[in-house]
């Protein structure tokens, strides 16, 4: 059973462009979060989805940035224009209907230039 | 060895001695629990979870303790290896919420 999968494990872009980061939860599992992750800090909530559903986006900064989860592929994480500060890693976690604990991918590393 | 969530983020300990990470969290309504392991360049990976009604709980040569009076979690390590270098996160999740929220992290160095 294939773990958390996330792509790409590292993504540059320039200021100004868009970064799309995806994720596919292990299989089963219905409920996606996304996390991020400055360096040498802990990890900071950003979004939870479910299927074709935003359940918490409390974490989400109010503009650029924006999730979905489709019925079918990847949970996407976009971010619009982005800034130096856009500079995280970024993880996904995954967990069954009704589960507490959640899996994490390995994350994708952005760096804006 | 023993450290204290932020005001000592590093560990060094000595192979074959054991660890004791600390954490402070924040939320009383918390009931779940869980430390993560991160290496580097790496996601968080789960190492143990206790729930609140619950004030130990012991796996393969790790223990937690969750102390509800003062809001304090601890992870053990026994006999600690090369291999537990790492990153070790504490976590917490309401009783009402989805999201964990994590602290700022304890580096441990494991000296052969």
């Amino acid at each position: 059973n294939a773990g958390v999968m996330q792509n790409p494990r590292h993504l540059v872009r320039r200021r100004g462009q868009e970064a799309r980061l995806r994720c596919s939860p292990m299989k089963g599992h219905s409920h996606v979060y996304w996390y991020r992750q400055l360096p040498e800090e802990g990890l900071k909530f950003m979004v939870y989805l479910q299927k074709e559903n935003i359940i918490d986006e409390s974490g989400m900064p109010k503009e650029r940035f924006s999730a979905e989860f489709p019925k079918e592929g990847p949970s996407i994480l976009r971010i619009q224009q982005v800034v130096r500060g856009d500079s995280a890693a970024y993880f996904c976690a995954s967990s069954p209907a009704g589960g507490r604990e959640q899996f994490f991918g390995p994350g994708t590393r952005l760096t804006v230039l | 060895g023993e450290s204290v969530g932020l005001h000592l983020p590093t560990l060094s300990v000595q192979e074959g001695d054991n660890s004791i990470i600390n954490c402070a969290y924040s939320n009383s309504a918390s009931d779940y629990f869980i430390w993560y392991k991160q290496e580097s360049g790496k996601g968080p990976q789960f190492i143990i979870d206790i729930r609140s009604n619950m004030d130990k709980r012991q796996g393969q040569r790790v223990t937690v303790l969750l102390n509800k009076t003062v809001k304090h979690l601890s992870l053990q390590i026994a006999a600690t290896q090369p291999g537990d270098s790492a990153v070790y996160f504490c976590a917490e999740r309401t009783n009402t919420g989805n999201q964990f929220y994590f602290g700022t992290g304890t580096s441990l160095t494991v000296i052969p």
